[in-house]
């Protein structure tokens, strides 16, 4: 069954400190993957993809994903967290259906950043 | 920029009566999807379309159905609202660069 799993509900981290929230798929065929972030009373928005090309791509807030084809994972990552970073994180991952495609996306991680 | 707008932020509602939850585009997309986003569940795909004449189920369609006359709307019905029917309900679509854009959704309260 083609999935994503975000096996973490929380992840906690310093301010300053790097931080990695974790992704992993199953999915036919080539994977398109994505993160999106959800801040309090917001709706979610885009913060990186992969479609193809370099396994590391780079997003808006500095956050940046590598993608792992033999691990089937898209971990997130910042080099140095902020406070204002504490949120909601989606991974999904698009996927074929019936001819078409739809979305499937985790469970989601509620990152906090102390201060 | 893209725009999503959905009908409603908060609604209450009482269990039976016929919910309609709307959304509408402004960015000529074909494809459009409602999700529902719950507590330790993420999201949940309920039904999509990839244009005017093609609708989908999808992962929990049931107690739902769907409207879209036009392209730019996307209408969510809840033909007799029930309270496991209490959530968030999300409405996107998705750019020609895959990357879906959603609206600010629709807090649903069943009682």
């Amino acid at each position: 069954a083609q999935s994503v799993a975000q096996p973490e509900d929380q992840v906690n981290v310093a301010e300053g400190n790097p931080l990695t929230v974790k992704c992993t798929y199953s999915v036919s065929g080539n994977p398109y993957l994505f993160w999106y972030v959800q801040y309090p009373n917001r709706g979610l928005q885009f913060l990186l993809k992969y479609i193809t090309g370099d396994n590391l791509v780079k997003g808006s807030y500095g956050f940046e994903a590598e993608f792992n084809k033999s691990q089937t994972s898209f971990h997130l990552k910042k080099p140095s967290a902020l406070v204002s970073d504490s949120a909601l994180y989606f991974c999904a991952v698009r996927a074929p259906t019936s001819g078409t495609y739809k979305y499937i996306f985790g469970t989601g991680t509620r990152l906090k950043v102390l201060a | 920029d893209v725009k999503v707008t959905q009908s409603s932020r908060y609604l209450v509602k009482r269990t039976g009566e016929k919910v309609f939850l709307e959304c509408v585009q402004d960015m000529d997309h074909e494809n459009m999807f409602w999700y529902r986003q719950d507590p330790g569940l993420g999201l949940r795909l309920i039904y999509f379309s990839y244009d005017v004449k093609m609708k989908e189920k999808g992962d929990i369609p049931e107690g739902y159905s769907v409207s879209r006359e036009k392209k730019e709307r996307f209408s969510l019905i809840l033909e007799s609202a029930s309270t496991n029917q209490t959530s968030m309900y999300l409405c996107a679509t998705t750019k020609p660069s895959y990357e879906q854009y959603f609206g600010p959704g629709t807090r649903l309260t069943v009682t």
